[in-house]
């Protein structure tokens, strides 16, 4: 499949573990969050998003907690599956009419061990 | 329901020479974003188009341009390519604007040698 080859900070995870992942952003004035999943060979995929007004939100098996007082996001990944596999980044942004202009951080390759 | 379209998906140009790379939004969206991923800068934003007008740019200079037709189709531009260029060039459309109702293609590999 396709890869862009980035060199990428990885984590390592065994099938069924939480994984976390995290980001570092730098503009304080940033109002607006973005996880977004790469697979191979595909474009980044929308997995969950978070405002500054809050400092966590949940999904379907994904936790995003907002730090803003150090400038730090994660992502946490409950129950760890082989799928989950591919890189991740953080991506800051506007909620509203911006469109896609966001700012993407480095990304970090998830690998899941069976 | 179609998917983001991007054609061609693998591209191979000389330095100099300019390439035209065209995006099919999903049916009904009306914004179409691009992005360049380099294994250097990551994923950066290069321009957005709605409703045939360019809403937002990024930081690029003027040799990236692109354009939106009445149908949504977008297609960008690169001209007098550079080594630099080389890249997987994504589209991404949403119908609001909104980020998080935004799709991306599989984007197209561009090679300049």
């Amino acid at each position: 499949g396709e890869s862009v080859g980035l060199h990428l900070p990885t984590l390592s995870v065994q099938e069924g573990d939480n994984s976390i992942i995290n980001c570092a952003y730098s503009n304080s004035a940033s109002d607006y969050f973005i996880w977004y999943k790469q697979e191979s060979g595909k474009g980044p995929q929308f997995i969950i998003d978070i405002r500054s007004n809050m400092d966590k939100r949940q999904g379907q098996r994904v936790t995003v907690l907002l730090n803003k007082t150090v400038k730090h996001l994660s992502l946490q990944i409950a129950a760890t599956q082989p799928g989950d596999s591919a890189v991740y980044f953080c991506a800051e942004g506007s909620p509203y009419n911006q469109g896609g202009k966001l700012i993407f951080g480095q990304g970090t390759e998830l690998s899941v061990k069976p | 329901k179609a998917g983001v379209t991007q054609t061609p998906r693998y591209l191979i140009k000389t330095r100099g020479q300019q390439v035209t790379l065209s995006c099919s939004p999903i049916s009904g969206h009306r914004s179409v974003s691009w992005y360049q991923q380099t294994p250097g800068q990551g994923l950066q934003f290069l321009f957005e188009y709605f409703s045939e007008t360019q809403r937002n740019k990024g930081n690029f200079p003027g040799r990236f341009s692109g354009r939106q037709f009445s149908n949504s189709r977008s297609e960008m531009n690169v001209s007098t390519l550079e080594l630099g260029d080389s890249a997987l060039y994504l589209c991404a459309s949403s119908f609001n604007r909104r980020p998080s109702e935004q799709y991306f293609g599989p984007g197209t590999r561009l090679t300049v040698t």
